[in-house]
């Protein structure tokens, strides 16, 4: 049964970089037709698509945040990882990782969610 | 502002059905396929409805999508208590070149 866990920092500092990576276990990261996403989920607000990758490192991302935005993916270590930049109070949400079919056609399974706080 | 638009509540009793739209436009929705999520309250999105109708395995039949032009719906029969959270759809859009989403319904059983 495939499983992914986010993990990283749950207080980053405004105008420094969100990290953040999710293991994938119970299955290869490097399965052909899957791509491999982040999403968020600010307090008590909707779901929000931050961007996908392929294993073979081909990127898409949400064009409203772009400019901040690298998704990698380490095959090796069954991982794939999110960095935000210049990051706000804006950015304090509950960061999602998920297997995606297609680039965001559909998403299954979901990690658990990890809450990031922006706060000095 | 989503892209996407939900109800943001509906209700309806034990046993009863209830439905949930989700309307877009032909950059979205009427040219791609929606997908359905439930969120139990502190829990991850778990999909429900993928490719406007197709239930993942171990999703009851009680659960059932459908799409026409610009709009789709998520239909729940049989409600149980146990159906109470938000509800969520998505989709891609071609003009925007980003996944979107709704801005979610909470469902309450009364």
């Amino acid at each position: 049964q495939l499983q992914l866990q986010e993990s990283g920092p749950g207080l980053v500092k405004p105008s420094e970089t969100l990290s953040l990576t999710c293991t994938v276990s119970g299955g290869s990261i490097s399965s052909s037709h899957y791509y491999w996403g982040w999403i968020r989920q600010p307090p008590g607000k909707g779901l929000e698509w931050i961007g996908s990758i392929y294993y073979s490192g081909s990127t898409y991302y949400n064009p409203s945040l772009k400019s901040r935005v690298t998704i990698s993916v380490d095959t090796s270590k069954n991982q794939f990882s999110l960095k935000l930049s210049s990051v706000t109070a804006a950015d304090t949400a509950v960061y999602f990782c998920a297997r995606g079919n297609d680039v965001a056609n559909w998403f299954d399974p979901w990690g658990q969610g990890t809450l990031v706080t922006v706060s000095s | 502002q989503s892209v996407l638009t939900q109800p943001p509540s509906v209700s309806a009793a034990p046993g009863q059905k209830v439905t949930i739209s989700c309307s877009g436009s032909s950059s979205n929705v009427a040219n791609n396929y929606v997908s359905w999520y439930q969120q139990l309250p502190g829990a991850a999105p778990k999909l429900l409805i993928y490719e406007n109708n197709k239930r993942p395995s171990g999703i009851p039949d009680r659960f059932s999508g459908y799409k026409s032009g610009t709009s789709a719906t998520l239909g729940i029969t049989g409600l149980q208590t146990g159906d109470e959270a938000d509800y969520y759809c998505g989709t891609w859009d071609s003009r925007l070149s980003t996944g979107v989403f709704g801005g979610g319904t909470k469902l309450t059983v009364l």
